[in-house]
């Protein structure tokens, strides 16, 4: 059954303390590996789409890698306004996205 | 330009009505989804549209569920007979096209059944 799953479920950092997010996966035929931001009381907002292992994408502070089992999102050097829930999903071959549960960060100034 | 929007943004009901949500899609967007989203879960996968094709419903969770499309654009979301465990935020979101675009996603209708 295809699966992805995030970790931690919540992580608490000081402004300036660079960390990583966890997406792992497990998805037939995966077509694309997606991260979204959402903020309280908001859709999700697109931040990046991968489709192969070894591929980097940057925006900001944040950096998404990806390997043939997992991605991460990085973030260096965060601000408070970067707080908020950081969702992955990966895409099907039937081009459905199956999504994690996400992982809450906070920023603390 | 205008982003998807979504109404009613909080609905409260009584077990065993029924409620509709609606969505407008971004203008030009062919393809439109509905989510039902659970605090702590992922956001589940409720039904897909795509243009004029038939819609995907595998993930409507019973026949209380149903959906339309009217002329490619607006779409709504109707839940018949409503449980408590409905209750949910149910996001709606819109891509250029089938599955290989980016979703972008409405603010969401809070929906609590008492």
């Amino acid at each position: 059954e295809d699966q992805v799953t995030q970790s931690p479920e919540a992580l608490r950092l000081q402004e300036g303390e660079s960390s990583s997010l966890n997406c792992s996966y497990t998805v037939s035929g995966l077509r694309g590996l997606f991260w979204y931001r959402q903020d309280p009381g908001k859709g999700p907002e697109f931040l990046f789409t991968l489709y192969s292992a070894g591929e980097e994408k940057e925006k900001e502070r944040l950096k998404a890698t990806l390997t043939k089992k997992e991605s991460f999102l990085h973030i260096t050097a965060p601000k408070p306004e970067d707080s908020a829930t950081y969702l992955c999903a990966g895409r099907d071959s039937n081009y459905q996205l199956i999504w994690g549960a996400g992982t809450k960060l906070i920023i603390k100034p | 330009g205008a982003g998807v929007s979504q109404s009613p943004s909080n609905k409260v009901t009584e077990k065993g009505k029924d409620v509709e949500l609606r969505c407008d899609p971004i203008s030009g967007h062919t393809a439109l989804y509905w989510y039902r989203q659970s605090l702590g879960q992922g956001l589940e996968f409720l039904i897909y549209f795509q243009g004029n094709s038939a819609p995907d419903k595998s993930g409507l969770p019973s026949d209380r569920f149903s959906a339309e499309r009217t002329g490619g654009s607006v779409s709504t979301l109707t839940i018949q007979r409503t449980q408590q465990e409905d209750s949910a935020v149910y996001l709606c979101a819109s891509s250029l096209g089938g599955g290989a675009y980016e979703q972008y996603f409405g603010p969401g209708t809070r929906l609590t059944v008492t």
